[in-house]
């Protein structure tokens, strides 16, 4: 069964860090590009970061650039995301999501497969 | 930054066809995805590369993408069809999402 489980997320405090994991299963992990996005409470979604295959090439959104860092591990199947700095406008439900593509962004590129999500807040 | 914007709600009768728009500049020359989503539920992609549906998507959902909008349609509308419905695509090596549409089965 294809599958992709989150897990890392919780309360933190304005100004911290958290580190969120996603592992795959189910299909060949190196073949595709991998991507965060974020749904806050009651509103869109919002795409956060991605990273190719292959390549390990990155991008990020202009609203988290300089705060996360998307890294992937083809041995373990797993990608992961790591946020500093963080804000009050950064509480959401963090969804993994798997391209159809190799490279992120490719024109015809979607997200085919989702994991259920993994809430983060940020509070004091 | 680009900007993808759909209307925010759309109601349909049980039978009938339910169209729900995304419009962005030069859309057309961009590939769209829709994505729906039920409350609670993650988000399931319905339509990719303007017209193409993923396998197990059932052929009630379509799409086109011209000019600078691209449509969804789902014809034959189910009660199981009450969902968010977005649209996405790239711009730059990011990935753009609309601004979601509910629809509603009366």
């Amino acid at each position: 069964e294809v599958q992709l489980v989150e897990s890392g997320g919780g309360l933190v405090r304005p100004g911290g860090s958290l580190r969120l994991s996603c592992a795959a299963s189910g299909f060949t992990f190196s073949n595709y590009a991998m991507s965060w996005v974020r749904q806050a409470p009651g509103k869109g979604l919002e795409w956060v970061s991605g990273i190719s295959s292959s390549t390990g090439s990155t991008n990020y959104a202009d609203s988290v650039k300089g705060r996360v860092t998307i890294f992937r591990d083809d041995a373990k199947n797993t990608v992961d995301l790591q946020m500093n700095n963080l804000r009050a406008e950064d509480t959401a439900v963090y969804y993994c999501a798997k391209g159809v593509a190799g490279a992120v962004g490719a024109i015809h590129d979607a997200f085919d497969i989702w994991g259920q999500g993994t809430m983060v807040t940020v509070s004091s | 930054s680009y900007e993808l914007t759909q209307p925010p709600s759309v109601s349909v009768s049980p039978g009938q066809t339910a169209s729900i728009t995304c419009s962005g500049d030069n859309l057309g020359e961009k590939f769209a995805s829709w994505y729906q989503q039920k409350p609670g539920q993650s988000p399931v992609l319905v339509i990719h590369q303007d017209n193409k549906r993923p396998s197990g998507i059932l052929e009630r959902f379509s799409g086109s993408n011209a000019g600078n909008t691209a449509t969804l349609t789902i014809s034959g509308t189910q009660a199981m069809d009450e969902a968010d419905y977005y649209c996405q695509t790239w711009d730059t090596g990011t990935a753009v999402f609309g601004t979601g549409t509910r629809v509603t089965v009366l």
